[in-house]
């Protein structure tokens, strides 16, 4: 069955640490993989997105990894701030062109001062 | 440039109605994809449109439908609404659809009554 899971479902830390989120799918034949964040009455903002071939990919103080072997990902936030408290979502895509999406329930982060 | 529109931002409507939510892409972007996002489910793939032609469909039942225009404006129709319909309605668009990455709109609150 294909599935999407991410952890930890919510997260409390303090302004300035460093912290990663996971996302673990089963999906065949994978396509690409997306996190996005989305704050609270807002729709979701793409921070990256990886394909098969990519490991690593930066957008600014996030980082996403992936390994296509073990089928994981993981979104590391670099010198937390305030702003970042939102929810990160992992979305995989499977199926080529005209396949299918597949969303994690996504990560709930509250960044405390 | 303009990001992804969709109007109305809010609706309220009650049980057996029928509702349309409307959806203007970034100019230049065909692909138009709708979601549905509820807290107990998160967010679930509707459907995905691509030059007027639907490309791909989540699992909903037919009472959801859609459709893309020439002008790649989409519109999104449920009908006879249950309270279970209630939930906030989510539109992306992108240039293509596999590896570039999507915009989201702000998001139409449903609310059936």
């Amino acid at each position: 069955k294909n599935q999407v899971e991410q952890s930890p479902q919510s997260l409390i830390i303090l302004e300035g640490k460093n912290c990663t989120l996971q996302c673990n799918y089963t999906v065949s034949p994978f396509s690409n993989l997306r996190w996005y964040k989305q704050d609270t009455g807002r729709g979701p903002v793409s921070l990256t997105i990886m394909t098969f071939s990519e490991n690593t990919k930066s957008n600014g103080r996030y980082t996403a990894t992936l390994d296509a072997d073990t089928k994981q990902s993981s979104l590391h936030i670099t010198a937390s701030q305030l702003s970042d408290s939102a929810s990160y979502i992992c979305v995989v895509r499977y199926g080529g062109s005209q396949g299918n999406l597949i969303f994690g329930k996504g990560t709930k982060l509250s960044v405390k001062p | 440039k303009a990001g992804v529109t969709q109007t109305p931002r809010y609706l309220i409507k009650t049980r057996g109605q029928q509702v349309t939510l409307s959806c203007s892409p970034i100019s230049g972007h065909r692909s138009v994809s709708w979601y549905q996002q509820t807290p107990g489910q998160g967010l679930q793939f509707l459907f995905e449109y691509f030059s007027e032609t639907q490309r791909n469909k989540g699992n909903f039942p037919g009472r959801f439908s859609g459709r893309q225009f020439s002008n790649s404006r989409s519109e999104m129709n449920v009908s006879t609404l249950e309270l279970g319909d209630s939930a906030l309605y989510l539109c992306a668009s992108s240039f293509s659809a596999e590896h570039t990455e999507a915009f989201f709109g702000q998001g139409t609150r449903l609310t059936v009554v």
